[in-house]
């Protein structure tokens, strides 16, 4: 039972270049959710999906974009990385908005980017 | 806007000790709130889920309590073990609310050595 996987862990970028995180999910849910970790912060929201074929912002959208073609696929696009990009990038997945003890949020085990 | 504090950022101490992190958020109008646990190279697990109305949950050895009036939360680990280290966030939900609005505080991070 792989839960949500994200690819890949670890990656490396110079200014301007461009990269996509994919994020993998094999539990049927309809939510899935993209944030980013840094230093010192809680994980803060990038953006969302409520199902396939939407995306919606969260609190820090700039300078990336989403897709969700694919019910179990929730893909982040970096198209002009910048060094403000570095961090550490988590999936997450749920089976509705509804936050309780029924429906826990999963989450993938990140995604390390480093941009120079 | 809602802020969420954890204090301390990094805590040490023996096994075996019982231990309280404390969560603190600047506005008490919250639906919920929650514990998660981070470990290195790993995503966020759900720890404990505690709704407005309730009081405190508990789970094992972890218990955690809300104060909505003074905007705290305390997660309580009793006696604990090599195996509790890791880092552990607590995040809130505004009323009406959901996932998409969870706010996370920083963490604390937690080493227990034998």
């Amino acid at each position: 039972n792989a839960g949500v996987t994200q690819t890949p862990k670890f990656r490396v970028l110079k200014t301007g270049q461009s990269m996509t995180l994919l994020c993998a999910q094999d539990m049927n849910h309809e939510y899935m959710y993209w944030y980013r970790q840094d230093p010192g912060m809680g994980l803060r929201l990038i953006h969302y999906s409520v199902g396939e074929g939407t995306t919606a912002k969260g609190e820090v959208p700039d300078g990336y974009n989403v897709s969700r073609l694919k019910k179990q696929n929730f893909l982040l696009g970096l198209e002009s990385a910048a060094p403000s990009q570095t961090s550490v990038y988590f999936c997450a997945s749920s089976y509705s908005q509804e936050s309780s003890g029924a429906n826990v949020l999963t989450f993938g085990a990140g995604s390390r980017l480093t941009v120079l | 806007k809602q802020e969420v504090t954890q204090i301390p950022a990094a805590l040490s101490v023996p096994e075996g000790e019982n231990l309280v992190l404390n969560c603190s958020f600047t506005d008490s109008a919250i639906y919920n709130l929650q514990w998660f646990r981070q470990d290195p190279g790993k995503g966020l697990t759900s720890l404990l889920l505690i709704q407005s109305s309730q009081r405190e949950q508990t789970s094992g050895r972890l218990n955690a309590s809300l104060d909505k009036s003074s905007g705290r939360s305390t997660l309580y680990i009793a006696a604990s073990q090599p195996g509790d280290s890791a880092t552990y966030l607590c995040a809130v939900i505004p009323p009406l609310g959901g996932y998409n609005k969870l706010i996370f505080g920083a963490g604390t991070r937690l080493a227990v050595h034998p």
